[in-house]
C-alpha cells in the first residue's frame, strides 16, 4: 500500500464547475499537507499548504484536511481553462527540511 | 516568493557522456535540496536529498556513482548524470526548502534526452 493515494484521473469538467480533488494517506505522523499544480513540462508550483486538520481558503481554492479520516481535499470554485493541469498532493511530518511524500497526481482538464 | 532556478531546461546528449544540471535558490538560502525524477504521466520519484556541506542521501535503488550530487553552497546544488544511457532519459526536477519558507519550491525541471 502506498503511503499516499491519489486518483490519477483524468478528470474533465466544464468551465465554471466546482472541482474536488482528493488524497488519502496511511501515515498518521503527517502534519503538513500541500497541494501543488504542475503544468505540462514544468516544475510543480506550490498552491496551498495546511497544518493539521481544518480548512484554508485562498481565492477560488479551498484546502481541507481531516486527520481523523486521513483524507485531504482541494476544491476549485469557478474553474477556468487555465486551471487545467496536474494537481499533486504532498505531505510531510516536519516543518522545513523534511522530504515530501507525493501522491501520483490528478490530471485535470477544464472544458471551455 | 521563493524562486528556484534550474538549468538547463532541456538537454540532448550522446550515450556515454555526462550531463550536469544546476539548481539555484535565487532569493533564499536553501539548507536542503531534493532531486526528483519524473516519467511521463507519473508522479515525482525522489532520488536523493542533499544538505549543504555534506554528502547526499540517496533513495533505495538510486545509483550513487551514476547520479552525482554536490551541494557546495546554500544556493547551489548540482546533479551530474554520468555515462548517460537512453534509459536515463527523463524529466529531472530539483526542489529547495528554505529555513523560513514553508514547503518545497521547485525548479522548472530539466528534460534530458540521451540518444
Amino acid at each position: 500500500q502506498k503511503e499516499v493515494e491519489q486518483d490519477p484521473g483524468p478528470l474533465s469538467v466544464p468551465e465554471g464547475a466546482i472541482v474536488s480533488l482528493n488524497c488519502t494517506y496511511s501515515n498518521s505522523a503527517f502534519q503538513y499537507f500541500m497541494w501543488y499544480r504542475q503544468y505540462s513540462r514544468k516544475g510543480p508550483e506550490l498552491l496551498m499548504y495546511t497544518y493539521s486538520s481544518g480548512n484554508k481558503e485562498d481565492g477560488r481554492f479551498t484546502a481541507q484536511v481531516d486527520k481523523s479520516s486521513k483524507y485531504i481535499s482541494l476544491f476549485i470554485r469557478d474553474s477556468q481553462p487555465s486551471d487545467s493541469a496536474t494537481y499533486l498532493c504532498a505531505m510531510s511530518t516536519n516543518f522545513g527540511n523534511e522530504k515530501l511524500t507525493f501522491g501520483t497526481g490528478t490530471r485535470l482538464t477544464i472544458i471551455p | 516568493g521563493a524562486v528556484v532556478s534550474q538549468h538547463p531546461s532541456w538537454v540532448i546528449c550522446k550515450s556515454g557522456t555526462s550531463v550536469k544540471i544546476e539548481c539555484r535558490s535565487l532569493d533564499f538560502q536553501a539548507t536542503t535540496m531534493f532531486w526528483y525524477r519524473q516519467f511521463p504521466k507519473q508522479s515525482l520519484m525522489l532520488m536523493a536529498t542533499s544538505n549543504e556541506g555534506s554528502k547526499a542521501t540517496y533513495e533505495q535503488g538510486v545509483e550513487k556513482d551514476k547520479f552525482l550530487i554536490n551541494h557546495a553552497s546554500l544556493t547551489l546544488s548540482t546533479l551530474t548524470v554520468t555515462s548517460a544511457h537512453p534509459e536515463d532519459s527523463s524529466f529531472y526536477i530539483c526542489s529547495a526548502n528554505g529555513q523560513a519558507a514553508f514547503g518545497a519550491f521547485f525548479g522548472q525541471g530539466t528534460r534530458l534526452t540521451v540518444v
